[in-house]
């Protein structure tokens, strides 16, 4: 198992609310990746950070933004909830060019 | 940006046999070719991957070749056994985009005992 960590395991929201997701590097990674994984797809790319600032974005809407802090630890914070938000979130931690190790992910539901 | 494609989408195998699965991908500055293994309600595992300088990598029962020149990549899986299924999936980065990893739809393989 990898040292990634992700909290919370599991989250139930409604439309139109906000989250926040936590993500924990493992040691000696500099830099976190997000990943959006709906059912039966493969992770899709929504950003990375990289000592502390946004190093690349996917596809994805301004209603996703994140926050990476000093020890490396990453947020990702997900305004005005929709339907199709609902998915696994997966946050991947590395050194900026090196492989890429996933954490156990966070599993959300919107209602 | 970069495109994965990944074939097939479902593939079943006897206990024993080989499995073998196929990506594509788009953009020709795409530098490094990770495969991930991901169990049911499981973060994706890291099980081999490869480097655009080299054309082929191999761990135990796991192998994976590269060729540049028609942008495709393999997952080669021999003596398969049932701890093999699993979901399987190819992905590509590139530098041109912040490191960012594009991933493919994944492949559902079943070792049938």
């Amino acid at each position: 198992e990898t040292g990634v960590t992700q909290s919370p395991t599991h989250l139930i929201k409604t439309r139109g609310q906000q989250v926040t997701l936590r993500c924990s590097s493992q040691s000696g990674h500099n830099t976190v990746s997000w990943y959006q994984q709906a059912l039966g797809q493969g992770p899709q790319f929504i950003f990375q950070y990289y000592r502390e600032e946004e190093n690349g974005r996917g596809n994805f809407p301004p209603r996703f933004s994140g926050l990476q802090f000093p020890n490396y630890s990453s947020e990702l914070n997900v305004n005005a909830l929709e339907l199709d938000d609902s998915a696994l979130y997966l946050c991947a931690s590395s050194r900026l060019t090196d492989t890429q190790y996933f954490g156990p992910g966070t599993r959300l539901t919107v209602l | 940006g970069e495109n994965v494609e990944q074939h097939p989408s479902t593939l079943s195998v006897q206990e024993g046999d080989s499995a073998v699965i196929k990506c594509t991908y788009s953009d020709s500055a795409s530098n490094y070719f990770p495969w991930y293994k991901q169990e049911l309600g499981k973060r994706p595992q890291l099980i081999i991957d490869i480097r655009s300088n080299v054309g082929e990598k191999k761990d135990q029962r796991i192998a994976v070749t590269l060729n540049k020149t028609a942008k495709h990549f393999s997952l080669h899986i021999t003596e398969t056994q049932p701890e093999d299924s699993a979901v399987y999936f190819c992905a590509a980065k590139t530098p041109n985009t912040g490191n960012q990893f594009y991933f493919g739809t994944g492949t559902s393989l079943t070792v049938i005992p």
